[in-house]
């Protein structure tokens, strides 16, 4: 199983949205609607921040939400603060018991 | 309140094998999915298993044959065995609760592990 394709890096300013894609196949992404971000600072253990596509944990602001096109999930982080700078990862279940996470997405708050 | 703590050697030599320990507290470890990640430096995450309580284990099918979980219920604590190792698999290694869909739910803190002699 390959690991799923994010862009190395996103950027925008305090109050802006970036948006982060995450694609992979049908066989995870695509066939499948268990998909998860998780926002990892440096130095510490990512945290879950989106499940199930659209689902967010207790505590997680609405700022951030999920959604998914097809073989796509995304994930839009809304009015960008400086705390929101951390490196994202999605994950996806791959079928057959085995799951698979993003190459990851650095954010940057210009 | 949710905690996991990873234990085990920091260093293990080429070939060996890495040992670690998971022990969990605040929660039943028959309450989720017991999960195994880990981050080279400076890389992504990477999904290595789960286990369950009743002993059922998933594996990457790239480590399939190199890695072995088990589960003592009476500890609250879940284990990885990773044999025969070499530098690649210098990493940080995480434990995380999950949900069956793979949700990593709580996370611990990751512990280092370096191979190397």
């Amino acid at each position: 199983q390959s690991a799923l394709t994010q862009p190395p890096s996103a950027s925008g300013s305090p109050g802006q949205s970036v948006t982060i894609s995450c694609t992979g196949t049908s066989s995870d992404v695509g066939g499948y609607n268990y998909v998860s971000w998780y926002q990892q600072h440096p130095g510490k253990a990512p945290k879950l921040i989106i499940f199930d596509v659209t689902k967010r944990p207790s505590g997680v602001p609405d700022r951030f939400s999920g959604s998914k096109s097809g073989n796509t999930a995304s994930l839009t982080v809304s009015g960008l603060q400086a705390e929101d700078e951390a490196d994202y990862y999605c994950s996806s279940y791959a079928g057959s018991n085995n799951f698979v996470f993003g190459t990851g997405t650095k954010v940057t708050v210009l | 309140q949710v905690q996991l703590q990873e234990s085990g050697p920091g260093l293990v030599k080429p070939s060996e094998t890495l040992s670690l320990t998971c022990t969990v507290s605040g929660v039943s470890i028959s309450s989720y999915y017991w999960s195994w990640i880990r981050q080279p430096a400076g890389k992504g995450l990477e999904w290595i298993g789960r286990i369950y309580t009743s002993g059922n284990t998933n594996y990457n099918p790239s480590l399939k044959s190199r890695v072995t979980m088990s589960v003592n219920t009476s500890k609250n604590q879940f284990s990885l065995k990773l044999s025969s190792v070499t530098a690649a698999d210098t990493a940080v290694y995480f434990c995380a609760s999950s949900t069956a869909w793979g949700v990593a739910i709580h996370w611990g803190q990751g512990t280092l592990v370096t191979v190397s002699s």
